[in-house]
């Protein structure tokens, strides 16, 4: 069965940085985009970014553009998201999340991990 | 920006039928995928395409797309529909675009 684990989590203050990470299991992960969710405390789901199966595209929302990188090693069934000048609206739990395409993204997420908490305080 | 408008919260009585609406420009020229999550839990894939049911789903859940409008219908409410519910689409100017959330209330 599929399995998503994130970890990586944890108290950081404004400006600081952090890198996340998703284990994935029971798919070909090497097949699959992937996309990191997230969701403020209290908030609703907001998408984050989305990296093709072989990492060739990225895609970032415009609120962590420039600060976020989204990456992966297939070798070792892992996705990423390195996330740089934290801001206290970061503060979220983020989602991994695996792309219902294979090869080709369908551009909406059939299985979800159950997240790990980032807070951003001083 | 493609914005996707839903209402707070819809109420209803166990055993009709709740409707949640997710309101965009020209949706229906999109795909619209539905998600149901409970509290403390991570969101789960109720509709995709519209009206496809992943495997596991009820047949209660089902889903239409047209206009300027989408709607998630569900039958015969049960209590354990309790939940919130998301639309979302894939926007080429946007990319990934979720719907505020509705809170269903089973009364």
């Amino acid at each position: 069965q599929v399995q998503l684990v994130e970890s990586g989590g944890g108290v950081v203050q404004p400006g600081g940085s952090l890198r996340l990470s998703c284990a994935a299991s029971g798919f070909t992960f090497s097949s699959y985009g992937m996309h990191w969710v997230r969701q403020a405390p209290g908030k609703g789901l907001e998408w984050v970014a989305f990296i093709r199966y072989d990492g060739s595209n990225k895609y970032y929302a415009d609120s962590v553009k420039g600060r976020f990188t989204i990456s992966r090693d297939n070798s070792k069934n892992t996705l990423y998201l390195q996330m740089n000048s934290l801001r206290a609206e970061d503060t979220a739990v983020y989602y991994c999340a695996k792309d219902s395409g294979i090869a080709v993204a369908g551009y909406y997420f059939d299985y979800w991990g159950q997240g790990t908490l980032v807070t951003v305080s001083s | 920006s493609y914005v996707l408008t839903q209402p707070p919260s819809v109420s209803v009585a166990p055993g009709k039928t709740a409707r949640i609406t997710c309101g965009g420009n020209n949706i229906g020229s999109k795909s619209v995928h539905w998600y149901q999550q409970k509290p403390g839990q991570a969101p789960v894939l109720v509709i995709y395409y519209d009206s496809d049911r992943p495997s596991g789903i009820p047949e209660r859940f089902s889903g239409s797309n047209s206009g300027n409008t989408a709607t998630l219908t569900i039958s015969r409410v049960e209590a354990g529909d309790e939940a919130d519910y998301y639309c979302q689409v894939w926007d080429s100017s946007s990319d990934g675009v979720f719907g505020g959330g509705t809170k269903l209330t089973v009364l």
